[in-house]
């Protein structure tokens, strides 16, 4: 079966601007979470949906927000754009909550310019 | 959740086993062990994990010590593809838990 899709896999963007990236999880898999990944901090965390709610939240500004659909499709969104927000956005997929038994998507490479 | 120590890399030849430490002497009665390795350019991938139990699936092989401060992950005929950043990582899977990535350790399988 497919795994998990992330749209786009690069983006460039002007600061200011805002970006919303698209996760479609594995077929069956109710929970979504988000990690951000710099080469200086890691990887960080995000966020976890799970049945359309926010389950977690990480230490991340207000800037950063997301959602899922009723299908567990998932999306986040960053506005405002700082340079320090580039950085590969990584979606994660489980069946159930939490999500630690994780399927990852390749990733959207986001550069802020 | 409790801290994960590891190495910042190591080596091993192709063909050989590759043993991979991780030191967790903060580890909670309750919490797992989880492994993820990741590949360059790709996201994070799932290994295994355990509690207090030697655990082995196709990919691998965790032993966990019996006081639980420490684990070894064992990739028993290591190949060049193995060669990636693994995680080591201590979760408590209960409401609110989620994973927390360290540096990791970079293994390099070489010819």
């Amino acid at each position: 079966k497919a795994g998990v899709t992330q749209t786009p896999r690069y983006l460039i963007k002007t600061r200011g601007q805002q970006v919303t990236l698209s996760c479609s999880p594995i077929s069956g898999h109710r929970s979504v979470s988000w990690y951000q990944q710099t080469p200086g901090q890691g990887l960080q965390f995000l966020f976890e949906y799970f049945s359309e709610t926010q389950r977690n939240k990480g230490n991340f500004p207000g800037r950063f927000s997301g959602r899922q659909f009723s299908n567990s499709r998932s999306e986040m969104n960053v506005s405002t754009l700082e340079l320090g927000d580039s950085a590969l956005y990584l979606c994660a997929s489980s069946l159930t909550y939490p999500n630690t038994e994780a399927f990852f998507g390749q990733g959207t490479r986001l550069t802020v310019v | 959740d409790a801290k994960t120590t590891q190495p910042p890399s190591m080596d091993c030849a192709e063909g050989r086993a590759a043993n991979l430490p991780c030191n967790h002497s903060t580890i909670s009665g309750n919490e797992y062990v989880y492994w993820y390795r990741q590949i360059h350019s790709q996201g994070p991938q799932y290994i295994i994990h355990g509690l207090k139990n030697n655990e082995t699936n196709e990919m691998a092989s965790l032993i966990i010590t019996e006081d639980r401060k420490s684990s070894t992950l064992i990739l028993p005929h290591a190949t060049l593809r193995d060669t990636a950043v693994y995680y080591c990582i201590v979760v408590f899977t209960g409401a609110n838990s989620k994973l927390t990535f360290g540096k990791g350790i970079t293994l390099s399988v070489r010819p």
